[in-house]
């Protein structure tokens, strides 16, 4: 089973409006990363969130943990046409007791941004 | 090429032939891993490696072999190739497991007819 779970599932926006995208897990964790995923390419790594960290910023992203009620989010400001793609959250820490050597990733939301 | 590679990017195969699916990464990272990307399932772990030599299971292992006899390549091999096989597959490599960013690859379409 997945360990994160995002929602929404998808979200359309007009260019430059902001787009949160929320991620709920499970079980205990050391980290939290977020990627991207172009459509036909591979993931690419946009931000990792350590346990003890609050808040992370790296240009136009926004990430925000909460380990209280095992939530993470992504804000992602003035969004662009680029930015249209698929988000993921991806957790560490064990779903099956098989150790911490595992990211487990959720289903993505889908980012449309409209020009 | 500097970064990790995957061949060959599309594949056809039939039920029941043997299929490799190639990996290298020019980091010389320590761990490497194999994933299948499904609609409806996200991204699921089907083996990692640790290091030459050491591997382990993921989420879903049935069906697959893995192998890392040099740091840089690991090979995901399916025995016997089956429907439910068909996906888009994705290696991926990083220097310390979960403890920082994975680089990934460009995936390999796989179909199983």
């Amino acid at each position: 089973s997945q360990q994160g779970e995002e929602d929404p599932q998808a979200l359309s926006i007009q260019e430059g409006e902001n787009a949160t995208m929320n991620c709920s897990y499970k079980t205990s964790i050391n980290n939290l990363q977020w990627y991207r995923q172009n459509s036909g390419r591979g993931l690419v790594h946009l931000i990792l969130i350590r346990s003890n960290e609050r808040e992370k910023h790296s240009g136009r992203l926004r990430v925000t943990l909460d380990t209280s009620k095992k939530s993470s989010s992504l804000l992602i400001t003035a969004s662009r046409a680029a930015d249209t793609a698929s988000y993921f959250c991806a957790t560490d820490g064990s779903y099956s007791g098989a150790g911490s050597y595992q990211l487990t990733f959720g289903k993505g939301t889908k980012l449309s941004v409209i020009p | 090429d500097a970064g990790i590679t995957q061949s060959p990017r599309y594949k056809i195969t039939e039920t029941g032939r043997q299929v490799t699916l190639m990996c290298h990464q020019t980091w010389s990272h320590s761990y490497m891993f194999w994933y299948r990307q499904d609609l409806g399932h996200g991204l699921r772990l089907i083996y990692y490696s640790a290091a030459a030599d050491i591997t382990d299971k993921g989420e879903v292992p049935d069906g697959y072999v893995v192998s890392r006899s040099k740091t840089e390549n690991f090979p995901l091999t399916l025995e016997s190739a089956t429907r439910s096989q068909t996906s888009v597959y994705f290696c991926a490599s990083s220097e310390w497991a979960t403890y920082n960013e994975q680089f990934f690859g460009p995936g390999t379409r796989l179909t199983v007819l």
